[in-house]
């Protein structure tokens, strides 16, 4: 089976970084990926981690350790746009590739 | 890059009736479609895999029977949603996987539909 784990809610000030870190269990790993989602809307892909180490693309950045079972999203000079959820999924060694999704984190930027 | 529609965006139906809701790969072939249903402020779950010409594979939990999903084609799959009542109201997400993409961003989503059942 999956189990993912995110923070459920984080608030960070406008300018600022913020970390959101996802934990997982899974029965078989093939990569994790993070995707953005503002409210109402299809989640819009970030990154993807198959190996251990850091992406970095802009403003985002994501981390794997994956003997840890572990990951983070990292976000740099937060806007007032960043505010929506996060969603860690994890791609499973199953034939269809399936994704499965954390419970996500729901960011709130400030001023 | 890929682009996954949806139709009905939204919809509001009454309960006993079934609704049909159609995803479409608009630039890309996908032997391998994906169907999420989402409650307001929680994460996605996956409800099935939709495979191009054969069953479509349910995951533990979902009916088979109300939530008939057919791929019909390489660019369409329909989830209908027979017999729906209010406790079936979400957000439904269909996702594709692109035949010739590469693995990293193999997944490709579409915009959702909002179903109420009333």
């Amino acid at each position: 089976g999956q189990n993912i784990d995110q923070p459920t809610e984080m608030t960070a000030t406008e300018g600022a970084i913020v970390q959101i870190n996802c934990t997982y269990q899974t029965s078989g790993f093939n990569g994790l990926f993070w995707y953005q989602q503002h409210a109402g809307e299809a989640p819009t892909f970030l990154s993807y981690n198959v190996l251990d180490g850091l992406e970095e693309k802009g403003r985002f950045s994501s981390f794997l350790s994956r003997s840890k079972g572990y990951s983070y999203l990292l976000l740099k000079e937060l806007q007032m746009k960043d505010s929506a959820s996060y969603l860690c999924a994890v791609r499973a060694r199953t034939g269809a590739n399936n994704l499965f999704f954390g419970t996500g984190t729901r960011l709130t930027v400030i001023p | 890059g890929a682009v996954v529609s949806q139709h009905p965006s939204r919809v509001i139906c009454k309960s006993g009736t079934s609704v049909k809701i159609e995803c479409r790969s608009l630039d890309f072939q996908a032997t391998t479609m994906f169907w999420y249903r989402q409650f307001p402020k929680k994460s996605l779950m996956l409800m099935a895999t939709s495979n191009e010409g054969s069953k479509a594979t349910y995951e533990q939990g979902v009916e088979k029977d109300k939530f008939l999903i057919n791929h019909a084609s390489l660019t369409l799959s329909t989830l209908t949603v027979t017999s729906a009542h209010p406790e079936d109201s979400s957000f439904y997400i269909c996702s594709a996987r692109d035949l010739g993409g590469d693995a990293s961003y193999e997944q490709y989503f579409g915009p959702g539909t909002r179903l109420t059942v009333t």
